[in-house]
């Protein structure tokens, strides 16, 4: 199989605080994993490339400082969004390279932020 | 460079009916193409992947695309709309193999709407 958990599936977090989400691989070692952001009727957007030991990627436009991703081990990365405003409220998916399975990575069930 | 164009955000057909999901793409190397399955504050379901095999494709839940590189398209088609089907569809586009592996460019996605 190619499992990919998310944790947690929504978080409520007051403005100024920071939200750690965790993206972990359960039957597989992945060495690189992405992360995605959706706000509201809108698609999906790459924010940042995740590689174990490495420091992330990110994409045009995203605050690396803001979002802050760690990907310590083979199987665990995680997204901390930094000082959260209502802005920030979105919905972050997170997906995982399977290195047996090289044509797709998988998808986690995703993580519904809100910042009051 | 890549980018994906969904043809028509909102598609409504009656039950029983064909279903057609339209998607373009652009790549600058032979693509990888997928389309995924969203429903309400839920993560991605894959429906079916292209990976330069098989032009047509077909996928779960009925489902089949038929990739054109003449026409650079992808679209989505089931022969026969159920209600269950109601639900957001991304079409999107990788890079085949090496080190472009499952970084995904998405549609701005299609809701779909099937009514009795």
């Amino acid at each position: 199989g190619a499992v990919v958990s998310q944790h947690p599936s929504w978080v409520i977090c007051k403005s100024g605080t920071s939200v750690k989400i965790e993206c972990r691989s359960l039957d597989f070692q992945a060495t690189t994993m992405f992360w995605y952001r959706q706000f509201p009727k809108q698609s999906l957007m790459l924010m940042a490339t995740s590689n174990e030991g490495s420091k992330a990627t990110y994409e045009q436009g995203v605050e690396k400082d803001k979002f802050l991703i760690n990907h310590a081990s083979l199987t665990l990365s995680t997204l901390t969004v930094t000082s959260a405003h209502p802005e920030d409220s979105s919905f972050y998916i997170c997906s995982a390279r399977n290195p047996t399975v090289n044509t797709e990575a998988f998808f986690g069930q995703g993580t519904r932020l809100t910042v009051v | 460079a890549q980018s994906v164009t969904q043809l028509g955000s909102h598609v409504s057909v009656s039950e029983g009916a064909l279903v057609l999901l339209r998607c373009n793409y652009s790549s600058s190397v032979p693509p990888y193409l997928f389309w995924y399955v969203q429903y309400p504050n839920q993560g991605l379901q894959l429906l079916l992947k292209y990976t330069s095999a098989a032009t047509l494709v077909k996928g779960i839940n009925g489902f089949e695309a038929e990739f054109k590189k003449s026409e650079t398209s992808f679209h989505l088609t089931k022969p026969s709309a159920h209600m269950s089907d109601a639900a957001e569809y991304f079409c999107a586009v990788g890079g085949a193999g090496g080190t472009s592996y499952g970084k995904l460019t998405f549609g701005q996605g299609t809701i779909l709407t099937v009514h009795p």
